[in-house]
């Protein structure tokens, strides 16, 4: 199966930008989606598709992709975006239908 | 406004058999295909299985190796996932999660319940 790989930890001054990126084999094929989680929370859907955003989702949230790599961009994080965040995949290896998670990035908001 | 709320969790041996449910509210279930995802202690997220709107096509992931079936009763709106020959490795929180295809599978998991627990101890 295809491994999606993200950054452990990433750290943001409150309201700069901060991009976190998801590299996979997969992501040549098949758009991201990424989910934010919070402590002892479910995960919540913040990006799908090419860059679309569920309702609720604030616009400071984008993503994009590039080659094998899929960004996700927060422009003006906020101290509740401290969190932690994966990506997501269909898996193009497998002769089966299948997805794969990224290992999570931990944004800390300083 | 869509509700999943997963039960059937606790604490079992090794080698038995659990059965998970996710209760489904608020939205047309049998227009969704339903996903399970499990998230052991202090780990990422790991899908688990999928299952077609209409029950027919499942798919799993390769590591549980045919010890879990998921299935689905349309009349109930409820999604379940039979765990058998349970190991340490697979105590998790169990997430039911929907995707946001209508009829078909687009692998967008855009609602999801709160989890429920499994612990495999002796």
């Amino acid at each position: 199966s295809s491994e999606l790989t993200q950054d452990p930890a990433v750290s943001v001054a409150l309201g700069q930008t901060v991009r976190i990126t998801c590299q996979g084999d997969s992501l040549r094929i098949y758009y991201a989606s990424w989910f934010q989680q919070k402590a002892g929370q479910a995960p919540v859907l913040v990006i799908y598709g090419k860059n679309n955003r569920p309702s609720g989702i604030p616009d400071r949230f984008s993503g994009s992709t590039s080659g094998n790599t899929a960004s996700l961009t927060i422009t003006g994080a906020q101290a509740e975006d401290e969190a932690d965040y994966y990506c997501n995949s269909r898996d193009s290896s497998d002769n089966h239908l299948s997805w794969v998670f990224g290992g999570g990035t931990k944004l800390t908001v300083l | 406004q869509v509700q999943l709320v997963e039960s059937g969790g606790g604490v079992v041996q090794p080698g038995r058999s659990l059965r998970l449910s996710c209760a489904a509210s608020g939205f047309t279930f049998t227009s969704h295909a339903m996903h399970w995802v499990r998230q052991g202690p202090g780990k990422g997220l790991e899908w688990v299985a999928i299952i077609s709107h209409d029950g027919i096509h499942e798919y799993y992931a390769d590591s549980l190796k045919g010890r879990f079936t998921i299935s689905r009763d349309n009349s109930k709106n409820t999604l379940y996932l039979q765990m058998n020959s349970l190991r340490a490795d697979d105590t998790a929180v169990y997430y039911c999660a929907r995707d946001r295809g209508i009829i078909t599978l687009l692998g967008e998991f855009d609602s999801w319940g709160r989890g429920t627990l499994v612990t495999v101890s002796s």
